[in-house]
């Protein structure tokens, strides 16, 4: 089966650092871009950023300033969303997803998300 | 990159149909045929309903279309049914640099 498994939900407090997972099974990892997607409390979908895992490109919303890292070790089939010092405002649901590596291309394959929460 | 424009709610009975519409500018929306839409049941991850403005994945019933006229892009679900009713995000390709741009969601309700 073709899917996306995340590591569970987290909760952290501010300052401290994280680092989350998803793993990618039954398609060829380096085929596809992966990318991770933010969906604060009630709120709608943002992208954070993308990377692909065959050619290393990659692509970042401006609108998060390097506030989070993207790595990925293709020979576990997975990537990563790390932050160094979490704040409050990073409470959502992180979600990774799939994309083909054509123009234009959806996230056709999505993670059941992470949960993430920032308080003290 | 600013989010496209949907509405908030939109809502109708069951058999009905409804049209969710997805607002955007001429750099995204009107200069790309690249319109996605996905689907979000409460607690659940978005599903994938219609990329390419118009195309169904493989699984999506024909009651969900999608179209494009200008700046806006429209979804209609027809032949509504209980298990549409969740949230409804589009999204635009804005180019290389700018894959995504995502909707405001809007949540559909059957009466």
């Amino acid at each position: 089966e073709v899917r996306l498994t995340q590591s569970g939900a987290e909760l952290k407090e501010p300052g401290e650092s994280l680092k989350i997972s998803c793993q990618a099974s039954g398609y060829r990892f380096t085929d596809y871009w992966i990318g991770w997607v933010r969906q604060m409390p009630g709120k709608g979908l943002e992208w954070m950023a993308i990377v692909h895992p065959g050619h290393f490109n990659r692509r970042d919303n401006p609108s998060f300033g390097g506030h989070v890292t993207l790595d990925f070790d293709a020979s576990i089939n997975t990537a990563f969303l790390q932050w160094r010092s979490l704040q409050a405002s990073d409470t959502a649901i992180y979600y990774c997803a799939r994309r083909r590596d054509v123009t234009g291309s959806p996230f056709d394959l999505w993670g059941q998300g992470t949960l993430v929460t920032v308080s003290s | 990159q600013s989010a496209l424009t949907q509405p908030r709610s939109v809502s109708g009975s069951p058999g009905q149909s409804v049209t969710v519409s997805c607002t955007g500018t001429s750099a995204d929306v009107g200069r790309y045929n690249f319109v996605s839409w996905y689907q979000q049941h409460p607690g659940k991850a978005p599903k994938l309903l219609i990329h390419d403005v118009s195309q169904r994945p493989s699984g999506i019933p024909d009651r969900f279309s999608g179209s494009k006229s200008g700046n806006t892009a429209s979804l209609e679900i027809s032949g509504l049914q209980t298990d549409d009713e969740a949230d409804y995000f589009c999204c635009s390709y804005a180019g290389t640099y700018n894959p995504f741009v995502f909707g405001t969601g809007t949540e559909v309700t059957v009466l």
